[in-house]
């Protein structure tokens, strides 16, 4: 299997801030990559398909590079509904996602 | 509007069984493969299996191989898992979640609002 890692697992930031996620795959995925966001007590929501394609309807101060083994996700401002946990997921092989990572208010 | 609606989730004993559903509507759901993902309590996301579109292909993690189905009733827009010899690790609360499946992969486009299973004696 794919193991996914994510870095940091947790960050405080401020409203406005530019927060940058990393996520690395344990091999190659070429862009089988994606991002979610999940809200606490909600179900989680897509943000980032194929690696840098923003889902239709999500704020495009979210935005997904890399290929390969690296990818990265970056929130250019950070607002207040952004707190949450942001998950990265190949789909390469069979599916797995990385541990997450927090985002909470500083 | 795309709308995903899970049920049968409860308590169940260890070795028991347990069968989810996953009511679909707003889309063509003979269409589109679909997924189990699972959330262990304060843990994070596990993928658990999917389904093609026509049921011609079921794909499963390892945890759950030969004790898991996934299965769907496109007359009825309906997904489900049923979970036989159940263990404490598969506590979680279940999400089923519409695919989308093209250039860069396939990518879990929708979710449900997830139904908690617990295992437990």
């Amino acid at each position: 299997d794919i193991q996914m890692t994510q870095s940091p697992s947790s960050l405080s930031a401020s409203v406005g801030d530019r927060v940058t996620i990393t996520c690395r795959a344990s091999q190659s995925i070429s862009n089988y990559l994606n991002w979610y966001q999940q809200r606490p007590g909600k179900a989680p929501a897509i943000l980032i398909y194929a690696a840098s394609s923003l889902r239709s309807g999500v704020p495009s101060r979210f935005s997904g590079s890399g290929s390969g083994t690296d990818f990265t996700l970056t929130i250019s401002s950070l607002q207040p509904e952004d707190f949450a946990t942001y998950y990265c997921q190949q789909s390469y092989s069979t599916p797995t996602f990385g541990p997450g990572t927090k985002v909470d208010i500083k | 509007e795309v709308q995903l609606v899970e049920s049968g989730g409860g308590l169940v004993q260890p070795g028991g069984s347990l069968r989810l559903s996953c009511a679909a509507s707003g889309f063509s759901f003979s269409t589109y493969w679909m997924s189990w993902v699972r959330q262990a309590p304060g843990k994070g996301l596990e993928w658990v299996a999917n389904i093609k579109y026509d049921g011609s292909e079921k794909h499963y993690v390892d945890s759950v191989k030969g004790r898991f189905t996934i299965s769907r009733d496109n007359a009825k827009n309906s997904l489900y898992l049923q979970m036989n010899s159940l263990r404490g690790e598969d506590t979680a609360v279940y999400y089923c979640a519409r695919e989308r499946v093209g250039v860069g992969g396939s990518s879990l486009q929708y979710w449900g609002q997830g139904t908690l299973v617990t295992v437990s004696s």
